[in-house]
């Protein structure tokens, strides 16, 4: 079975500029979670989807949205960048019992 | 909501020297998960392990839910071993893993 995917694996972007990131989780899981973490933090949870739906939020701001597609993809969208944004994104899917992380998105913001 | 603490927060082993790391849990759970973060960022799935022991080559888990604690045990630790590790709870009705602050450990050569 092929792994959790994320895309782009690296990315630089401008303060103000907006991102796209993808997602794509083990073939026949239905709930896909997004976190943030930061040089030196901990894992910071964003949000979760569960069948094109979002189920859990975490505490962060507006500007960080997500959605998921009929064949469980998701994104996340981060508008209006800040300088604190520069982070690794994961993405983590998970079935009736296990969670498995992607690999990361390494954003830095310039 | 539930607390998840990880000790110890850091670790430095001479390569070959075993360790132990500790998660504390303050309420019942489901699930527990053991993760290794490795230097490039990535996150292994090492245990999941509820309740009972499991062993995997050098590394073993222990989880005591009725005390709320789970062990993560390293023997013969290499440099490869380095990172972060993780531990984190399912408390149920859909809600998402709690995750503890990680401990750091170093294995110098």
């Amino acid at each position: 079975k092929a792994g959790v995917t994320q895309t782009p694996r690296y990315l630089i972007k401008t303060r103000g500029q907006q991102v796209t990131l993808s997602c794509s989780p083990i073939s026949g899981h239905r709930s896909v979670s997004w976190y943030q973490q930061t040089p030196g933090q901990g894992l910071q949870f964003l949000f979760e989807y569960f069948s094109e739906t979002q189920r859990n939020k975490g505490n962060f701001p507006g500007r960080f949205s997500g959605r998921q597609f009929s064949n469980s993809r998701s994104e996340m969208n981060v508008s209006t960048l800040e300088l604190g944004d520069s982070a690794l994104y994961l993405c983590a899917s998970r079935g009736s019992a296990e969670q498995y992380f992607g690999p990361g998105t390494r954003l830095t913001v310039t | 909501g539930i607390q998840v603490e990880q000790s110890p927060p850091d670790l430095i082993l001479q390569e070959g020297a075993n360790s132990t790391l500790r998660c504390n849990f303050s309420d019942s759970v489901n699930n527990l998960q053991w993760f290794h973060q490795n230097p490039w960022g990535q996150l292994i799935n090492l245990f999941y392990i509820p309740s009972g022991t499991k062993q995997n080559g050098r590394l073993s888990a222990t989880t005591v839910a009725t005390e709320r604690y789970s062990l993560l045990y390293i023997s013969s630790s290499q440099t490869t071993d380095s990172g972060v590790y993780f531990c984190a709870v399912d408390i149920g009705g859909n809600t998402p893993l709690v995750f503890g602050k990680g401990t750091r450990l170093s294995v110098i050569a």
